[in-house]
């Protein structure tokens, strides 16, 4: 089976503030990890995957394989990185030769105050 | 440049009434995948499918079913809706490659009666 769990519901943080949203995951083979992102009144849409290693409008994040997390970071937030964000783990689907299975979190709002 | 898009934005509809929520992607994607979010809950699985004519049960498929005829259509089904499967369904696609990214519909907000 596989599982993402997002601790946090709700983070919010001061504009400036480092912003740390907390992911763990449970699978049993080599995972593929993403972040997704849901601006007010948009689609949902990916916002970075492990592999790429990149930053996107400032994020990052880490596969920590011991620990199983997937933590998405940014040193200094701003205003309009308010969102929702899902963490995301895709696996093989049960039956052999079948998709990749998407699993999401349940997802943390992040709200950075003025 | 709109690439998954689902038949309706919002519906209304009474208790036992058969529904119907219509998927379509342009991308020629292998997998297609329905959601429900709700709030505090997240993305939870109901269905997906891998090929045309297959699918997989995700986490949640009690009271729905699905179906896949052509690559590019994914349907989900109620058999007869309740007040319990109010909520806001989003449909996504995605290629067999991997670390590929799932491209999401606009959603639509059901409401049962």
């Amino acid at each position: 089976a596989q599982r993402v769990t997002q601790p946090e519901k709700l983070l919010s943080v001061f504009k400036g503030a480092p912003v740390e949203l907390k992911c763990n995951y449970s699978y049993s083979g080599s995972p593929e990890l993403f972040w997704y992102v849901q601006y007010s009144r948009q689609r949902l849409q990916l916002l970075l995957r492990h592999i790429s290693r990149e930053s996107i409008k400032g994020f990052t994040a880490d596969l920590n394989k011991g620990e199983t997390s997937f933590h998405l970071k940014k040193p200094f937030a701003q205003e309009e990185d308010s969102a929702m964000y899902y963490c995301a783990l895709s696996g093989l689907g049960v039956l052999t030769g079948g998709g990749n299975k998407l699993t999401f979190g349940t997802g943390t709002q992040l709200k950075v105050e003025l | 440049d709109v690439k998954v898009t689902q038949s309706s934005r919002y519906l209304v509809k009474r208790t036992g009434e058969k529904v119907f929520l219509e998927c379509v992607q342009d991308m020629d994607h292998e997998n297609m995948f329905w959601y429900r979010q709700d709030p505090g809950l997240g993305l939870r699985l109901i269905y997906f499918s891998y090929d045309v004519k297959m699918k997989e049960k995700g986490d949640i498929p009690e009271g729905y079913s699905v179906s896949r005829e052509k690559k590019e259509r994914f349907s989900l089904i109620l058999e007869s809706a309740s007040t319990n499967q109010t909520s806001m369904y989003l449909c996504a696609s995605s290629s067999d490659r991997v670390y590929t990214e799932a491209f999401f519909g606009q959603g639509t907000r059901l409401t049962v009666v």
